[in-house]
């Protein structure tokens, strides 16, 4: 069956960087884009980009542009996301997310478990 | 790009029905159907319930439904139960490949 599977919670010091992994299993990883959405304790769901894995191209949301890189490494069928630059209110949990399928690609059909990346001095 | 406009709470009664807007612009609600909704209970992942404004995906109750209307799409649960008490988020397609979330519902089962 289809897993995503991420690395564990994190706690970082501002100004330091983050890298969280999204290890896939059960369907070609190549076929599916990986997105990743955070969200902040207690707040709402925030799109940070996405990745098509078959040729690595990402997309940043201009939020984060110029501070997060996406990249994967399709033998380990593995995304990874690193956030560089930390402040405090990074401070959420960072999910990573796999397209519906190969035609509805602007929604989720499935999720990783979720890591929380804690920025604290 | 701002985020999805929606209330920050709704209720209803078992049984009821209720449902929860989710207004944008002629940028991304008004300009695409890719409007979908996800359940997230609390501590737990988000569900997809609805995509493509209006579609189901498979296993998700027919109790679910999703609208649209201009810049405003709307999910509808008929039939009110205990369990469907969550936090309820839209997101739609904004252009470019930018996907753009609502600020998010609870709904609360009374």
């Amino acid at each position: 069956q289809v897993q995503l599977v991420q690395s564990g919670a994190e706690v970082a010091k501002p100004g330091a960087s983050v890298k969280v992994f999204c290890k896939t299993s059960g369907y070609t990883f190549s076929d599916y884009t990986i997105h990743w959405v955070r969200q902040a304790p207690g707040q709402r769901l925030e799109w940070m980009g996405w990745i098509q894995p078959a040729s690595g191209k990402p997309k940043y949301s201009q939020r984060f542009q110029g501070r997060v890189t996406f990249t994967r490494d399709t033998s380990a069928t593995t995304a990874y996301m690193e956030l560089r630059n930390l402040k405090s209110e990074d401070t959420a949990i960072y999910y990573c997310a796999r397209v519906l399928d190969t035609i509805n690609t602007s929604c989720y059909g499935r999720w990783g478990q979720g890591t929380l990346v804690t920025v604290s001095s | 790009q701002s985020a999805l406009t929606q209330p920050a709470s709704v209720s209803g009664s078992p049984g009821q029905s209720i449902t929860i807007s989710c207004t944008g612009t002629s940028s991304d609600v008004g300009s695409y159907n890719l409007v979908s909704w996800y359940q997230q209970h609390p501590g737990k992942v988000p569900e997809l319930m609805i995509y493509d404004d209006n579609k189901r995906p498979s296993g998700v109750s027919n109790r679910f439904s999703g609208s649209k209307s201009g810049n405003t799409a709307s999910l509808t649960i008929s039939g009110l139960q205990a369990e469907d008490e969550a936090d309820y988020y839209c997101c739609s397609y904004a252009g470019s490949g930018i996907l753009v979330f609502g600020e998010g519902t609870k709904l609360s089962v009374l």
